[in-house]
């Protein structure tokens, strides 16, 4: 069972364009959605998250639009530059106890080109 | 402030051998959790240790196994290797009950 579906898969921006990717999710208990950045080879890079009870957070070029009512969540990368060139995952979690565990999407390959 | 490494880089082994992989928290974390990333997926949960013990575990089977020690730094263990642990496995760790966690860059694991 998917808990956290990804698009689009693949996606092509032109350098200072905007780059947004989409995720939803169906667990009502997660109540974190963090968003990594992961280069061939390397592990993923923790670039921005977002709890429910805010609807936007920006951090620089990269903003998080949360929709709770509809279960949904987004990235928007602003003046996408070549080297924001990577896979992007999003990801929720739910804290269990002290447990908490990640639940990843299956991740959006992003090529800025020039 | 160090962040999450992880050993070794690479690792070949052949079916049924087993593997140990080794992870350093980052400083101040307490928490371990251990991801296994199939080629052109996201990372799935294996497991995640606390306070020395196993605090939470994905869909993986028994031959998955693991250890945290005192100094917060963990192992990963896999007993009869098969094809399909080919995989990046990835630890992170973070504080107790905290969303946040940090990947160290994996272990790339090649069974043939």
């Amino acid at each position: 069972q998917q808990q956290v579906k990804q698009s689009p898969q693949s996606l092509i921006v032109q350098k200072g364009g905007i780059s947004i990717i989409n995720c939803a999710y169906e667990n009502t208990a997660f109540d974190y959605f963090p968003w990594y950045q992961q280069f061939p080879g390397k592990g993923p890079a923790l670039l921005i998250a977002i709890r429910p009870d805010v609807s936007e957070k920006k951090e620089g070029r990269f903003t998080i639009s949360f929709n709770k009512s509809a279960k949904q969540f987004s990235l928007h990368i602003m003046d996408s530059q070549p080297g924001d060139s990577a896979t992007y995952f999003c990801a929720a979690s739910a804290i269990t106890g002290t447990a908490s565990k990640l639940t990843f999407g299956t991740g959006t390959r992003l090529q800025v080109t020039l | 402030e160090t962040g999450v490494t992880q050993s070794p880089t690479h690792l070949i082994k052949t079916r049924g051998q087993q593997v140990t992989l080794r992870c350093s928290s980052q400083s101040g974390h307490n928490t371990v959790s251990w991801y296994q990333q199939a080629l052109g997926q996201g990372p799935q949960f294996i497991f995640q240790y606390y306070r020395e013990e196993e605090n939470g575990r994905g869909n993986f089977p028994p031959r998955f196994s693991g250890l945290q020690f005192p100094n917060y730094s963990s192992e990963l263990n896999v007993n009869a290797l098969e094809l399909d642990d080919s995989a990046l496995y990835l630890c992170a760790s973070s504080l107790v009950s905290a969303g946040t966690q940090y990947f160290g860059p994996g272990t790339r694991l090649t069974v043939l």
